[in-house]
């Protein structure tokens, strides 16, 4: 029984590359939630998606950012041409189902741009 | 959509002692309020959840207290421990499906 398998755990990436975080869910779980943590800072929220649908977007930036989450498969957080802004720790979480149920974390991926 | 405040930012205990940090809401519609707890280098793990039917959870040393009217919520840890120590965050789920987080609270316990 996993819980939120994220990988890779770490990623180095220099700028103008792509970067792709991905999240497989909790088995049966058909929500998923990404958010970016800056050091020392708070759970900022990105997205959140369910199968084959994009359900909130309002928290990603208007480029270079996407989000899928396909009928089979992981979701996959997509950043192109990576900037040093956007090394931080971005963490996947789902949940069962709608309504007020708990959210699993993964463990995160850390992304440093260098 | 909603918005989370969380105060204080740092916390700093005697082990034994209790520690408070509180969380206020905007979206009188927001009807389920996590908190977790999260130690350096790992994720956020739920520590302890209330749903706005309830004005009061505990779980062992660990209480959430709720006050709708009001749109705050609070943690309260008794018997503060060193492994207490760790950054602690409330979130509110609004509209059935998205969490908002607060800012974080760096608690230390101090032995």
């Amino acid at each position: 029984n996993a819980g939120v398998m994220q990988n890779p755990r770490h990623l180095v990436r220099r700028r103008g590359q792509e970067a792709r975080l991905r999240c497989s869910p909790v088995k049966g779980h058909s929500h998923v939630y990404w958010y970016r943590q800056l050091p020392e800072e708070g759970l900022k929220f990105m997205v959140y998606l369910q199968k084959e649908n994009i359900i909130d977007e309002s928290g990603m930036p208007k480029e270079r950012f996407s989000a899928e989450f396909p009928k089979e498969g992981p979701s996959i957080l997509r950043i192109q041409q990576v900037v040093r802004g956007d090394s931080a720790a971005y963490f996947c979480a789902s949940s069962p189902a709608r309504g007020d149920t708990e959210a699993f974390f993964g463990q995160g991926t850390r992304l440093t741009v260098v | 959509g909603e918005n989370v405040e969380q105060h204080p930012s740092t916390l700093s205990v005697q082990e034994g002692d209790s520690a408070v940090i509180k969380c206020t809401y905007s979206d009188s519609a927001s009807n389920y309020f996590p908190w977790y707890k999260q130690e350096l280098g790992k994720r956020p793990q739920l520590i302890i959840d209330i749903r706005s039917n309830v004005g009061e959870k505990k779980d062992q040393r660990i209480a959430v207290t709720l006050n709708k009217t009001a749109k705050h919520f609070s943690l309260h840890i008794t018997e503060t421990q060193p492994e207490d120590s760790a950054v602690y965050f409330c979130a509110a789920m609004y509209n059935f499906n998205k969490f908002y987080f607060g800012s974080g609270t760096k608690l230390n316990v101090k032995p």
